[in-house]
Formats: C-alpha cells, sequence, structure tokens
C-alpha cells in the first residue's frame, strides 16, 4: 500500500511569491492535515480537512490557506510568501473514526523563501 | 504558546545507556502519542496511550501515560545507535479536534557507539 506521498519536494520561492503544495493522502483515507515544521517553534497544525471540508484550523494568518478535492487529496496554498515562512510542510492522512486513529505523515515539502 | 512542554530538548548519550523523556501540560488530552522523526522523512507513530495511568512497552521502549492524562514519559532501555532521531509527543484532543495534533518541541537524541 503506498504512502502518503508530497509533492514537490524541494520548492525555492521568493518574498511575495506564492506557492501550492499538494499531498496525495493513502488510499481510502478521508483526512488530510497540514502541519508547519520548523526548528524554533516545532511541529504546528495549519489545518485538517475531511470529505473536502475544513474541520480544523490552526492560528496562521489567512494568507495560509487549503482545499480538498472529492479523491482526498489535497492542496495548500501560502501566498505573499515571507522569508519566516520557510520551514518543512508536512500532510498527514488518517481514516478519521476515531481520537486514537493514525495519522500517517508524509515526507514533507521543503520550502525555501529568498 | 507551547501547550505540550517536552524536555530535555537535547540529549547526547553512550549506546547501553537508558533514558526517559517527558512530556507535560496543563491540559488534559483525550490520547497521547509519541513519533520518531529521521531526517529527511515525517514523524512515524510509536504509540498511542489513552487510558490514565497506562503503560505500553515496545520493545526497549516504554510509554507512560500519567494518572490526569496531562503528562507521559518515553523512556528507552540500553540505547542503540539506531535510536538516534527527534522524538516528538503529540496531543489529541477529543470531540471534532480528532484530526489536529498538539506537538511538544522535540527531543533530540544522539546514541553514540
Amino acid at each position: 500500500k503506498a504512502g502518503v506521498t508530497q509533492t514537490p519536494r524541494y520548492l525555492i520561492k521568493t518574498r511575495g511569491q506564492q506557492v501550492t503544495l499538494s499531498c496525495s493522502p493513502i488510499s481510502g483515507h478521508r483526512s488530510v492535515s497540514w502541519y508547519q515544521q520548523t526548528p524554533g517553534q516545532g511541529l504546528q497544525f495549519l489545518f485538517e480537512y475531511f470529505s473536502e471540508t475544513q474541520r480544523n484550523k490552526g492560528n496562521f494568518p489567512g494568507r495560509f490557506s487549503g482545499r480538498q478535492f472529492s479523491n482526498s487529496r489535497s492542496e495548500m496554498n501560502v501566498s505573499t510568501l515571507e522569508l519566516g515562512d520557510s520551514a518543512l510542510y508536512l500532510c498527514a492522512s488518517s481514516f478519521r473514526t476515531s481520537g486514537s486513529d493514525t495519522q500517517y505523515f508524509g515526507p514533507g515539502t521543503r520550502l525555501t523563501v529568498l | 504558546t507551547q501547550l505540550l512542554e517536552q524536555s530535555p530538548q537535547f540529549l547526547s548519550i553512550q549506546e547501553g545507556e537508558n533514558l526517559t523523556v517527558y512530556c507535560n501540560s496543563s491540559s488534559v488530552f483525550s490520547s497521547l502519542q509519541w513519533y520518531r522523526q529521521e531526517p529527511g522523512e515525517g514523524p512515524v507513530l510509536l504509540v498511542t496511550v489513552v487510558t490514565g495511568g497506562e503503560v505500553k512497552k515496545l520493545k526497549r521502549l516504554t510509554f507512560q501515560f500519567g494518572d490526569a492524562r496531562k503528562d507521559s514519559s518515553l523512556h528507552i532501555t540500553a540505547a542503540q545507535p539506531g535510536d538516534t532521531g527527534l522524538y516528538l509527543c503529540a496531543g489529541v484532543r477529543g470531540g471534532t479536534s480528532y484530526g489536529k495534533l498538539t506537538f511538544g518541541q522535540g527531543t533530540i537524541l544522539t546514541v553514540h557507539p
């Protein structure tokens, strides 16, 4: 069974640009969550999508947005990039049937903003 | 605001030593998870503890959930170089917050041969 895949793996952008990251969950999983990982702040929750609906949202500015498609694939978009947006962006998928559901993480997209 | 305080942040030990990583919070979680992350990869789930006072063992790793479900610990016996990595605790709240994990800052463990 294929794991969670994220594309691209590495991305370099300049300030002010926008970026779209993609996440393909494990087949059958309907929940996709996005996290930002930085050395200073650690892993922080961005948002979660379940059946194309945003279920939870973290404390990030409106420049960060996402969506989920009918096949459960998800994208996140960051507009007007800032230097501080440089981070590893991780997505995780799960069946989301209970609180102890396992979330399976992808390898992440390393975003560098110059 | 970091809701989960994880300590220590760095741990450098020799092969064969024992170690404990702590994860503390003032909030109650419905469950607590421990992950291990290696460079270039996403975190991989090691264990989920659900019941207050629960103890789970995974080979040389022992996980404990506090009675009040606010804290947890990870104990590694006779550490090996292969245990090197970033260890993360993550709290899960109930209700509609199932898909949202609150992570601790992480513990970078280095085991020297």
